[in-house]
């Protein structure tokens, strides 16, 4: 089981910087690899981002450089980082926990997402 | 970076039929592949892993097929909740990657 809240988006100007925070609940979140997923406003999902348990990081060409996933385990979160923000980054924001079988890296649980807007 | 393609893009069914979805990837996955639904307004969720695997609480009319670079999902007597977007997601490699989706409407 386990639950996965996002919070701190909103509108934001372009070149601005956000950070986006994931809360998780119900399970013990060292344990586990997570990821950032975004979705543009009537279009497909997009992977983002990926950290480890041993805070590995791996990224989506689209924000290496501009955008920064890290953890805080004894907060029972991962954040977003996202700097020099582009009209373009605009959508919903989801986190997702990966399976726990070493074997599949399927995103069993999702947050509800957080919406970000970039405009001037 | 590997592509996923789903078809059709669009998937007119009538409740009690069956749908039959499609997702082919551009190199072999293996069996790394993932299934989610997503309904309007709410996150995606886990249907299928490993191809073929049904996620904990996902009912037997969904199944999932495939290996290599050719997928199915099979709906089975599609009941009103099916009606939603689905999309294939591979994780053999980096970057992850996510099909653009299918859209099963009544």
């Amino acid at each position: 089981e386990g639950q996965l809240v996002e919070s701190g988006g909103g509108l934001v100007q372009p070149r601005r910087s956000l950070r986006l925070s994931c809360e998780a609940s119900g399970f013990t979140l060292r344990d586990y690899e997570m990821n950032w997923v975004r979705q543009a406003p009537g279009k497909g999902l997009e992977w983002l981002g990926y950290i480890s348990t041993n805070t590995r990081t791996i990224y989506a060409d689209s924000v290496k450089g501009r955008f920064t996933v890290s953890r805080d385990n004894d907060r029972n979160s991962v954040y977003l980082v996202m700097n020099d923000l582009r009209v373009d980054d605009t959508a919903i924001y989801y986190c997702a926990r990966e399976d726990s079988n070493p074997w599949h890296d399927d995103f069993d649980t999702w947050g509800q997402g957080t919406l970000v807007t970039v405009s001037s | 970076e590997i592509v996923m393609t789903q078809f059709p893009a669009t998937l007119s069914v009538s409740p009690g039929e069956r749908a039959t979805l499609s997702c082919r990837a551009s190199q072999s996955i293996t069996k790394n592949l993932a299934w989610y639904h997503q309904k309007p307004g709410r996150a995606p969720s886990l249907l299928v892993f490993g191809a073929s695997t049904r996620a904990t609480g996902v009912p037997a009319r969904f199944s999932g097929s495939g290996s290599g670079t050719e997928f199915t999902l099979t709906i089975n007597s599609l009941q009103s909740d099916d009606f939603a977007v689905y999309y294939c997601q591979q994780y053999n490699n980096w970057p992850r990657t996510f099909g653009q989706g299918t859209k099963v409407e009544i």
